[in-house]
């Protein structure tokens, strides 16, 4: 079963607009990351954010958590065409069961046009 | 020379058929993964193993096998293919302690 969702499932936007993307889970966890796919390859990791923490920078990329309301936020600034692919949010979920296992969303598909 | 490599690409089979993937890494990981990507329903997990000697099943597992070969090798077996294999079929691996995975370039996997 997939932990997290993203919404929205596709976003479209012009090069120079920023990009913002949700993602939604149900349980408690000790981290969450953000991967890009790249139409038809493998993930890329590009950032991740820890329980305890509320902000995360990376270059252009922010990132944010709110563990009351079981969210996160990717913020990609200043988009570019090379930006276009599809985001993922992974969870790494607190429960022994699941313990080193991550569960993925099904992805924000984003196009950004010249 | 890319970390995480994936064998065969692209393949066509039938209904029946076994199949092997193959996934090789060169990051001196001791976790690897197997997962299956279909079309608006992002990644699933098929197997993972924590060592050489550890297996554990995915949320999806039924219709496959794994054999962990090596620390660097984890391959993946349809034994028998049915068309709704037919997916792209990731190898991913992770280092313990560290919680990025690191992915391979996918096998594309159609079966007729």
């Amino acid at each position: 079963s997939q932990q997290g969702e993203e919404d929205p499932q596709a976003l479209s936007i012009q090069e120079g607009e920023n990009a913002t993307m949700n993602c939604s889970y149900k349980t408690s966890i000790n981290n969450l990351q953000w991967y890009r796919q790249n139409s038809g390859r493998g993930l890329v990791h590009l950032i991740l954010i820890r329980s305890n923490e509320r902000e995360k920078h990376s270059g252009r990329l922010r990132v944010t958590l709110d563990t009351s309301k079981k969210s996160s936020s990717l913020l990609i600034t200043a988009s570019r065409a090379a930006d276009t692919a599809s985001y993922f949010c992974a969870t790494d979920p607190m429960t022994t069961d699941s313990w080193g296992k991550l569960q993925f969303g099904a992805g924000t598909q984003v196009v950004v046009t010249p | 020379d890319a970390d995480v490599t994936q064998t065969p690409r692209n393949r066509i089979t039938k209904t029946g058929k076994r199949i092997m993937l193959e996934c090789s890494q060169t990051k001196g990981h001791d976790r690897m993964y197997w997962y299956r990507q279909d079309p608006g329903l992002g990644l699933r997990l098929i197997y993972y193993s924590f060592d050489v000697k550890d297996i554990n099943k995915g949320e999806i597992s039924d219709g496959y096998s794994v054999s962990r070969q090596a620390q660097a090798k984890f391959s993946l077996s349809l034994e028998s293919a049915i068309p709704n294999q037919t997916a792209l079929y990731f190898c991913a691996s992770a280092s313990t302690g560290r919680n990025e995975q690191f992915f391979g370039p996918g096998t594309r996997l159609t079966v007729l």
